[in-house]
């Protein structure tokens, strides 16, 4: 019973691909978040949404898209893959009306590789 | 802005031994939250231990608990008994009470000696 679940676990794909990475959280959150942790493993938030609105979004491109079609599922589309985009995606999930030092909890992340 | 500093990127403690992880942070927020969060090889990120910035007692999990400083915006990490499992990166975290952005530190990578 995975809490959240992102997938894939691994993505290889060639610059200027179009990809997608899907994740899903059966805890009841209201609030999701994208990181991004690059190779020397700094995690930054990218996104963060809360009952499928936008909250936070950090000076990402606009080629990221996250989407939210509920508030159990925020996926992130890449358009126009660069090699800079290679990392590891987790996904997180919070809840706002718990007690506010609720922690997120974390998928098990996505690899990116651009080849 | 805040920001969350680790100064070690890398420790190694003997097995059964105990060992602090440094973790310093700046704020000129009075209400906040501060985490650790393990990240082994496996990559996923598990939550250690927490603590309300309100709450002068220090949070404690078993073997893992904090050295928090307020004043000092200082915020360790003391693992006691040290066990093969606890190898992995340490992250430590920052998250604003008025913000859901969690800010992490870079991390220390913790070996642990057999």
């Amino acid at each position: 019973d995975t809490a959240v679940s992102q997938t894939p676990k691994y993505l290889v794909t060639q610059m200027g691909n179009d990809k997608s990475i899907k994740c899903e959280q059966n805890l009841g959150h209201d609030t999701m978040y994208w990181y991004k942790q690059d190779s020397k493993k700094f995690l930054k938030i990218m996104f963060s949404y809360n009952n499928k609105e936008l909250i936070i979004n950090e000076t990402v491109p606009n080629r990221f898209s996250p989407k939210s079609p509920d508030k159990a599922h925020l996926n992130l589309h890449i358009n126009s893959l660069e090699l800079g985009d290679s990392a590891v995606y987790f996904c997180a999930s919070s809840s706002r009306t718990d007690l506010s030092n609720q922690p997120q909890h974390f998928g098990d992340g996505t690899r990116l590789s651009i080849l | 802005a805040q920001t969350v500093t680790q100064s070690q990127p890398e420790m190694s403690v003997q097995e059964a031994e105990t060992v602090t992880l440094s973790c310093t942070y700046d704020t000129s927020e009075s209400d906040y939250y501060l985490f650790w969060y393990k990240q082994p090889p496996s990559r996923q990120m598990i939550l250690v231990i927490r603590q309300e910035a309100y709450k002068q007692q220090n949070a404690t999990e078993n073997r893992f608990s904090v050295n928090f400083q307020k004043a000092a915006k200082s915020f360790s990490l003391k693992i006691s008994d040290s066990q093969l499992g606890d190898a992995a990166m340490y992250f430590c975290a920052y998250r604003s009470a008025w913000d859901d952005k969690i800010i992490f530190g870079k991390g220390t990578r913790l070996h642990i000696l057999p």
